[in-house]
């Protein structure tokens, strides 16, 4: 089992709150991801990294910022949440060509 | 871009039925990936296929990698319940990008 930490894992937070969901990993991995997710759908890319102070956007549009100063953490922050933010979370991180390691997951519900 | 396409969306099968899903990519693959997400899970690594033609076993579970490197499958032999789950194949392009595309998933249902 891959060790990749998610916190937190359920949230609830009104419209305008600014929030950071966690995601850290110990495995040394240079490549980090964050992926959003609805109930049963497919996975979206928002957010990667291939390295520390390295960061791009994925392939779906998204309101949330990341950041990568140390190589295990890879926060990403929404300075004011809305409601079709509500989704869930998902952190991941990897080396070049190998699998990616989930982590649990943040579900977030914006009222 | 690159495109993974997966299909079927859904599949409902009773419990002892075989079960497939198909990945195909719009351009070649370094390698593919499958993954398993169960309900109210996180995607899980299953398998990683590299090599043309190539074809991997795990228990009832039969991976293909197509020749051309552009598409691969997933086959379940008498299905269980606990393979229950959204299947998502992951592409991963060569050169220097290593970008790994996902497909949609597949949702396997099982009535036992």
């Amino acid at each position: 089992e891959a060790d990749i930490y998610q916190t937190p894992r359920y949230l609830v937070i009104g419209t305008g709150k600014k929030i950071t969901l966690e995601c850290s990993q110990t495995m040394g991995h240079d490549k980090m991801y964050w992926y959003q997710q609805d109930p049963g759908m497919e996975l979206h890319l928002i957010h990667y990294s291939y390295g520390v102070n390295s960061t791009e956007k994925g392939d779906l549009s998204s309101e949330s910022t990341v950041s990568r100063i140390r190589t295990e953490h890879f926060p990403l922050t929404l300075e004011s949440a809305r409601p079709s933010h509500t989704s869930q979370y998902l952190c991941a991180s990897g080396l070049l060509e190998e699998t990616q390691y989930f982590g649990p997951g943040t579900r977030l519900l914006v009222l | 871009g690159q495109q993974v396409m997966q299909i079927p969306q859904y599949q409902h099968v009773q419990e002892g039925e075989d079960f497939t899903t198909y990945c195909n990519s719009s351009t070649t693959l370094s390698n593919i990936q499958w993954y398993k997400q169960r309900p109210g899970g996180h995607p899980v690594f299953l398998i990683q296929l590299v090599k043309s033609g190539e074809v991997k076993k795990q228990k009832r579970l039969t991976f293909q990698f197509g020749e051309a490197k552009k598409n691969s499958s997933l086959h379940i032999t008498a299905t269980q319940t606990t393979d229950v789950g959204t299947y998502f194949c992951a592409g991963l392009e060569g050169g220097s990008n290593y970008k790994l595309t996902f497909g949609k998933g597949t949702l396997l249902t099982v009535n036992p």
